[in-house]
């Protein structure tokens, strides 16, 4: 495709739901970022795969944040019994070998 | 621990001035410095990156400069337009992976 797309642009969540957030990186990129940005603050690291392999997931607040890209192309970033603290924009960026990044839309969640 | 600081957090200024906005990182050691534009509701687009090897980038308006040895980034907007009003976000890629950003500079242009 023409540039990183994510699904949904727009997610509401009751406390205590799953839910799941698709990113589409550009077609061929091999490395595909996740990152967190609360209202009013720059984006925050999540996670970094290079091909299907999650080669750091350091930035991940809680083992209720889990990440998969099992074809080394589409990933979905999963968090498990949402809180009220989950509520942020989460971008998605792909890239060739790392640098630069180019950044999808984001999906906005709110936790109710 | 890397960390980057944009000042001011907030600007308002008439159509037309320059303007500088400010970036500040703790450790020497990056890969390269981008950039970013974010409108509100939107994703980040791509301003300007500068490798770690260079001094600045322009692109149009823009141009931007990079002091690594002082850990400090400038993003230089020449004659502001409203359409220019965003949030600028700099951020520092040190290991080819993660990039670290700022809080960002939230730029108001009048007309």
């Amino acid at each position: 495709g023409a540039g990183v797309s994510q699904s949904p642009r727009y997610k509401v969540a009751k406390r205590g739901q799953d839910v799941a957030l698709r990113c589409d990186p550009i077609s061929g990129h091999v490395s595909l970022f996740w990152y967190q940005q609360a209202l009013g603050q720059g984006p925050e690291f999540l996670t970094y795969f290079q091909n299907e392999a999650q080669l750091d997931k350091s930035g991940l607040p809680s083992d209720r944040f889990f990440a998969e890209r099992p074809e080394g192309s589409v990933s979905t970033l999963k968090i498990q019994r949402t809180q009220q603290e989950d509520s942020a924009v989460y971008l998605c960026a792909s890239s060739l070998n790392g640098t630069p990044q180019f950044f999808g839309p984001g999906t906005r969640l709110t936790v109710l | 621990k890397q960390e980057v600081t944009q000042i001011p957090a907030a600007l308002s200024v008439p159509e037309g001035e320059n303007l500088v906005l400010n970036c500040s990182f703790t450790d020497s050691a990056i890969y390269n410095l981008q950039w970013f534009r974010q409108d509100p509701g939107k994703g980040l687009t791509s301003l300007l990156l500068i490798q770690s090897s260079q001094r600045e980038q322009t692109s149009g308006r823009l141009n931007a400069s990079l002091d690594k040895s002082s850990g400090r980034s400038t993003l230089y907007i020449a004659a502001s337009q409203p359409g220019d009003s965003a949030t600028y976000l700099c951020a520092v890629n040190q290991a080819g992976t993660a990039l670290i950003f700022g809080k960002g500079t939230t730029l108001s242009v009048s007309s």
